[in-house]
């Protein structure tokens, strides 16, 4: 069982580059979501979705598009990379059930590390 | 907006008993969960919490205050391997759908 598969796992991007983030999961989960986490700043919700063909912003949604064509992908764009995207990113997945159940199934990615130069 | 604050730094003797706190804020709210990070690792999960009370799972137990909106990890019989950042993350349930949004984490070492 893969879990929750992120890659690249290191990429350096020059500013006003493009590049896409792919996470894949083989849970069947419903729900994805990506993070990005900063010095000092814990984890911090970029784009979510609740199943395919529906996402949504998170806190920090600007300069980041995401698409959920089927249940196992979640790919997230950035579409002209800047330095303040420099960053470690994590994708996750998890079920309906884990909120408000025992919530023991959210299952994080390993990270992506991006530099913007 | 939503809020959720939880000490930056703590320091403990190993075989000591440390308590990281965590206060929030936020509307919605539909359970608390208390994740363990490692410098480079992604974050692994330590408890949930959904009703008041307190929850143990061996070394470690973590207690919610719902009516407070607090909520305190507990770690026992500390190990130098327990160092590592806590995150406090709160479960949200907003416009059908729950959000799962992070303190800033607290980062807790361990001495020998």
């Amino acid at each position: 069982n893969a879990g929750v598969t992120q890659t690249p796992k290191f990429q350096v991007l020059k500013t006003g580059q493009s590049m896409t983030l792919q996470c894949a999961q083989d849970m069947n989960h419903e729900y994805m979501s990506w993070y990005r986490q900063d010095p000092g700043m814990g984890l911090r919700l970029i784009h979510y979705s609740v199943g395919a063909g529906i996402t949504d912003q998170g806190e920090v949604p600007n300069g980041y598009n995401v698409s959920r064509s089927t249940t196992e992908d979640f790919p997230l764009r950035l579409l002209s990379a800047a330095p303040s995207q420099t960053s470690v990113y994590f994708c996750a997945s998890t079920s309906p059930s884990s909120f408000g159940g025992r919530g023991n199934t959210i299952y994080f990615g390993e990270g992506s590390w991006l530099t913007v130069v | 907006g939503q809020n959720i604050d939880q000490p930056t730094e703590m320091t403990a003797t190993e075989g000591a008993i440390v308590q990281i706190n965590c206060t929030y804020q936020t509307s919605g709210f539909n359970g608390l969960f208390w994740y363990q990070q490692h410098a480079g690792e992604a974050p692994t999960f330590l408890s949930y919490n959904v009703l008041d009370g307190l929850e143990e799972k061996g070394r470690f137990s973590s207690f919610l205050s719902r009516s407070k909106g607090y909520s305190y990890l507990l770690l026992k019989e500390l190990q130098m391997k327990d160092s590592a950042s806590y995150l406090c993350a709160v479960s949200l349930f907003s416009g059908g759908y729950n959000k799962l949004i992070f303190g800033a984490g607290t980062r807790l070492a361990v001495h020998p």
